[in-house]
């Protein structure tokens, strides 16, 4: 199975700033990789897909990158709804791997 | 419009089975598959399961032995079935869809499920 491994776990930061979380797979997942939000109470929310493709609907301050085994999720210029958890995820074979999760808390 | 709902128990007892329910809607069970994602309060995310538009299934393996998902494509419903519940199956658990993406673009609200005598 792949493992995938995401930091930090928990993240303050004030409006305005720019934050990025991490994501290691244990093995090539040839950017098949995407990033979710979720909101307390909420059901989580697809942000980016392919590792770097913008989901419909999602602000341009959100974007990702990376390739092979490394990626990030980085978010420009913090809004008050950015704040939440966000998820990595495997999504190139099952089982389909979340990482941890990264709290980002307002500072 | 794409929908999802989950239903089903709100508390179980340890050791017995759950039974869990997905009614879509705005597609086709058939031709988009449908995944079972759980979390345990204040924990993250874990996939458990998905059942193709063929039919067939695959599930975490550190579930495989007591989870089973189906469904009923005239009632356009997926099912969960779990068995020798345990305390720490508490969660909320989630069915999901890829539909406009290769991913999870789609999800329901959630059902909480407590595991307690």
């Amino acid at each position: 199975d792949i493992q995938m491994t995401q930091s930090p776990a928990s993240l303050s930061a004030s409006l305005g700033e720019t934050v990025t979380i991490e994501c290691l797979a244990s093995e090539d997942i040839y950017d098949i990789l995407a990033w979710y939000q979720q909101k307390p109470g909420k059901s989580p929310q697809l942000l980016i897909y392919d590792a770097s493709s913008l989901h419909t609907g999602v602000p341009s301050r959100f974007s990702g990158s990376g390739s092979g085994t490394q990626y990030s999720l980085k978010i420009n210029s913090l809004q008050p709804e950015d704040f939440g958890s966000y998820y990595c995820q495997n999504d190139l074979s099952a089982p389909y791997t979340f990482g941890a999760g990264t709290k980002l808390e307002l500072k | 419009q794409v929908q999802l709902k989950e239903s089903g128990p709100g508390l179980v007892k340890p050791s017995e089975t759950l039974s869990l329910t997905c009614t879509v809607s705005g597609f086709s069970l058939t031709s988009y598959h449908v995944s079972w994602v759980r979390q345990p309060p204040g924990k993250g995310l874990e996939w458990m399961g998905v059942l193709w538009g063929s039919g067939s299934t695959a599930y975490n393996s550190a579930l495989k032995s007591r989870l089973s998902i189906s469904r009923d494509t005239s009632k356009s419903q997926v099912f969960l079935k779990m068995s020798s519940l345990k305390t720490e199956d508490t969660a909320t658990y989630y069915c999901a869809t890829v539909y406009t993406t290769d991913y999870f673009d789609y999800w329901g609200q959630g059902v909480m499920v407590t595991v307690s005598s």
